[in-house]
């Protein structure tokens, strides 16, 4: 089935670098999500993509919906310590249920 | 405000019975989603529901049951069947393609 796929698992970078992240599918999406989830807590949806070639903002986050249709990248300048969490992309496969990669864990050393 | 609450934060289980987490939203989305997390795998589709009165099985919903008598409620069943049932267990809700979170429920069996 359709999967999704994220690099890197985890990472470790400290307070103030930039940070980047990507989500790739063997599938083609017309939708790229991507959630933080907080330590105990569910997901919160951060930036939504609609359109190929689609670059959006939310404060120091930015995502990219990749040309191909077939990957995303979510990049976050200037970490800060409340950017620790679970970074997950996601998207709706053909049966429009929305599928999730496995995340990749943001540390931020002090 | 509006949102998903999810009941109790904490639940421990004893091998052999039956218990129900609880999901409430006050959203007046119809979907509502429950999803399994367990620790590197991401979310995992249990049930889901699109409609009060109707329901179907996600990925994984062997030793699960779940009811939508009601809009706002999707509660969730852990049956005895469940053989591996310690998770992280989040509930969500949908008008479309962006899904909202609840806190999540931490079953565990004792």
């Amino acid at each position: 089935g359709q999967q999704l796929n994220q690099s890197p698992q985890s990472m470790f970078i400290q307070e103030g670098e930039d940070v980047s992240m990507n989500c790739t599918s063997s599938s083609i999406f017309n939708t790229w999500l991507w959630y933080k989830q907080d330590p105990g807590e569910g997901p919160v949806l951060l930036i939504a993509l609609y359109k190929a070639g689609e670059l959006t903002s939310n404060g120091r986050l930015t995502a990219q919906f990749g040309i191909t249709r077939k990957d995303s990248f979510l990049n976050i300048s200037a970490s800060i310590p409340s950017d620790v969490g679970i970074y997950f992309c996601a998207g709706p496969n053909r049966d429009d249920k929305i599928i999730f990669g496995k995340g990749t864990r943001l540390h931020i050393l002090p | 405000d509006g949102g998903i609450t999810q009941s109790p934060k904490y639940l421990f289980r004893k091998e052999g019975q039956n218990v129900t987490l609880s999901c409430e939203q006050n959203l007046n989305h119809d979907a509502m989603y429950w999803y399994r997390q367990d620790p590197g795998q991401g979310l995992r589709l249990i049930y889901y529901s699109q409609i009060v009165n109707d329901f179907q099985k996600g990925d994984i919903a062997e030793g699960y049951s779940v009811s939508r008598e009601k809009k706002e409620s999707f509660p969730l069943t852990v049956t005895s069947a469940q053989k591996n049932p310690t998770a992280f267990y989040l509930c969500a809700s949908s008008p479309s393609v962006g899904y909202t979170f609840g806190s999540g429920t931490r079953l565990t069996v004792v």
